[in-house]
């Protein structure tokens, strides 16, 4: 099965300007999670969709970052205006297993690569 | 919130050593994963952990939860190249449906040759 893919792999973008991310979701998988990482810094929650709907976004950084995932297929990230400190990367990760258990010792979470985030 | 204290934050070992890595916390957790991030490719889980005091291997990774509830070792016997990386643990205290995932910091492993 084809894996979660984000794009782009890198962005470079000047502070004040908006930029998107897009999250493709392993086909069928219910959950989507957007995380970031700064350098250096721990992996961080940004937020989760169940289907369409958002099931927690308690660790979105402020209102300048909007999250959508129409028809709960694909989600988008959008950072209007981006700023120096929202640069890190950012990645996205899916599942369907709502429960957590032992299915052959896989928790069910899948990650992208990753969208590196440069704000200058 | 919760927060994961993961040590070593580097570590720089000769091929054929073994490696120990640990993370502690606050506050419990009712699940411990341990990631494994290569470059320019996201994390991929290596073990997880749901039992106070599991003790669980994968091939050459043997990482256990402890009996607080409040820390998990993983350790890597015999090392080769290709487990250069960043390793991360993460908790988490969804127990009945798969909510976030609180990552700690990271330990970078350089193996040379």
């Amino acid at each position: 099965e084809a894996g979660v893919t984000q794009f782009p792999s890198h962005s470079v973008i000047e502070k004040g300007q908006t930029v998107t991310l897009r999250c493709d979701p392993i086909s069928g998988h219910d959950n989507l999670y957007w995380y970031r990482r700064v350098m250096g810094k721990e992996i961080k929650f940004l937020l989760h969709f169940v289907k369409e709907s958002k099931q927690d976004e308690s660790g979105m950084p402020n209102n300048r970052f909007l999250a959508e995932r129409t028809g709960g297929t694909y989600s988008t990230l959008k950072v209007q205006p981006a700023e120096l400190e929202d640069s890190g990367v950012y990645f996205c990760a899916s599942s369907q297993v709502r429960s957590i258990g032992r299915t052959g010792g896989n928790y069910g979470y899948t990650f992208g690569s990753g969208t590196r985030l440069t704000v200058v | 919130g919760q927060q994961l204290n993961q040590s070593p934050q580097s570590m720089f070992i000769q091929e054929g050593e073994d490696v120990s890595m640990n993370c502690t916390s606050s506050s419990i957790f009712n699940t411990w994963l341990w990631y494994k991030q290569d470059p320019g490719e996201g994390p991929v889980l290596l073990i997880a952990l749901y039992k106070a005091g599991e003790l669980t291997s994968n091939g050459r990774l043997t990482a256990q939860f402890g009996i607080t509830r409040k820390d998990s070792f993983l350790n890597i016997s015999a090392s080769i190249p290709s487990d250069v990386g960043i390793y991360f643990c993460a908790g988490t205290n969804y127990g009945g449906s798969q909510g976030n995932l609180i990552f700690g910091k990271g330990t970078k492993l350089s193996v040379k040759p």
